[in-house]
């Protein structure tokens, strides 16, 4: 099954610049979608179709592809972006399915 | 604005089935424009994809638990459901509905918004 491989935690001091990558086979043929998720908090979404951010969300959030690499980048990173991040996408195969990469710890030093 | 709010049972016995409703305010579960979506969280672990519906009844589910789940709608309540038969300790979670939105192919891309999640625990 499709998988989706993301680094367990990334650590940045306020004011820097995080970025967080998700991997997975032939990335470049699909649209990757982002989630932040704060402790006791349901997901919220960040980016979808690789780059594009929902209406309230700050344009220091940002997203790119490469390769086999989906990244989001948090450009100066505020103590209150500390949350996990996961990535995910719709794996249109013979059974077709969503799948999340395994969830990114940011940590703001 | 759109609302997700699940409802349902806390405690599931072992080998029993897990019944959650997710009602769905300021919008109609019928709209050809979604799909329906539920998500599971164990207890400090990662998201987990369950299935999706779409009105009047395309449905897509995980592999990996597809012989267990059944997701289904009802128009009348402006609501959609999911089953899980034959629980163990392993599907304890948070569960989690959202809307799914489509891609241009009018196949499920994102989610977006999400329930606040309710927890289930599954112990005799």
């Amino acid at each position: 099954s499709y998988v989706l491989t993301q680094p367990p935690s990334v650590s940045v001091a306020p004011g820097h610049t995080a970025r967080i990558f998700c991997g997975g086979h032939e990335i470049g043929n699909k649209s990757v979608h982002w989630y932040q998720q704060k402790p006791g908090q349901a997901p919220v979404l960040v980016l979808y179709d690789d780059s594009d951010r929902p209406s309230g969300i700050p344009e220091r959030f940002s997203g790119s592809k490469s390769g086999n690499t989906a990244t989001l980048t948090i450009s100066r990173v505020e103590a209150g972006d500390e949350a996990d991040f996961y990535c995910q996408l719709w794996n249109n195969n013979s059974d077709p399915h969503v799948v999340f990469g395994g969830g990114t710890k940011l940590t703001v030093l | 604005q759109l609302h997700l709010q699940e409802s349902g049972p806390g405690l599931v016995k072992p080998s029993e089935t897990l019944s959650l409703t997710c009602n769905v305010s300021r919008d109609s579960i019928t709209s050809s424009s979604y799909y329906w979506g539920w998500i599971r969280q164990p207890p400090g672990k990662g998201l987990e994809w369950i299935g999706a519906i779409s009105y009047p009844g395309t449905t897509y589910y995980n592999p990996s638990l597809k012989s267990r789940v059944t997701i289904s709608v009802d128009t009348s309540k402006n609501h959609f459901s999911l089953r899980l038969n034959s629980v163990t300790a392993a599907d304890t979670a948070v569960y989690y509905c959202a809307r799914h939105l489509l891609t241009a192919y009018y196949l499920p891309s994102w989610f977006d918004p999400w329930g606040q999640g309710t927890l289930v625990t599954v112990s005799s």
